[in-house]
């Protein structure tokens, strides 16, 4: 079984602050690193693909950096807006795992207008 | 972009029912979509990866017999929750990913399902 690790599990944050979470997984047979963007009565929708240790990734106010010799990934929100408000899963994807994903729990983020 | 269709959205019915579940990929084709569950507070769990014109591979601990997939089509997977028990009560998701390493999985809305 994989273990891949979110923390906080949830947090709330003031408008117009900005906040970080993290996602630990394995460090060995690392293939990709996912990470979606979860709301409430929608769809998981996809934010990032990180495939390359040292890679950063950037859509809009949101990014994420990835350390695959070490198993972590930073998720950073820039400028919090109530728009943010959801929760964000983190997938790993070994290379032994046909196409598998093994998901965290999440970070809950609530974002405070 | 991919969009991943699931139906029924929610289903409340009896003890011993048996529920299918559609996944279809609206404007790709998925030779591979998976199914998950996820229970209360916990993480997305892969029950089983379908993939099209063979048989579905599921997780350890995951019956076969209780969920049948079939993948019949390039767009389409389905799930079936057979002789359904409260205990089989939960949240079910499909996905479905284009080829490629970089590419991500595409989800549907997912399936609340309660069994009395």
């Amino acid at each position: 079984i994989l273990n891949v690790e979110q923390s906080p599990q949830s947090l709330h944050v003031q408008e117009g602050d900005s906040t970080n979470f993290t996602c630990s997984f394995p460090s060995s047979n690392f293939y990709a690193l996912h990470w979606y963007r979860w709301e409430t009565a929608k769809s998981p929708e996809a934010l990032f693909v990180m495939t390359l240790n040292g890679d950063e990734k950037k859509k809009g106010r949101i990014s994420a950096t990835l350390n695959t010799k070490e198993g972590y990934s930073y998720l950073y929100i820039k400028g919090s807006q109530p728009e943010d408000s959801a929760t964000y899963l983190c997938a790993f994807r070994g290379l032994d795992g046909n196409n598998r994903l093994a998901f965290g729990k999440g970070n809950q983020v609530v974002v405070i207008p | 972009g991919a969009v991943v269709s699931q139906h029924p959205s929610r289903v409340i019915c009896k003890s011993g029912t048996s529920v299918k579940i559609e996944c279809r990929s609206l404007d790709f084709q998925a030779t591979t979509m998976f199914w998950y569950r996820q229970f209360p507070k916990k993480s997305l769990m892969l029950m089983a990866t379908s993939n099209e014109g063979s048989k579905a591979t599921y997780e350890q601990g995951v019956e076969k017999d209780k969920f049948l997939i079939n993948h019949a089509s390039l767009t389409l997977s389905t799930l079936t929750v057979t002789s359904a028990h409260p205990e089989d009560s939960s949240f079910y998701i499909c996905s479905a990913r284009d080829r490629g390493r970089d590419q991500p999985q595409h989800f549907g809305d997912g399936t609340r399902l309660s069994i009395l």
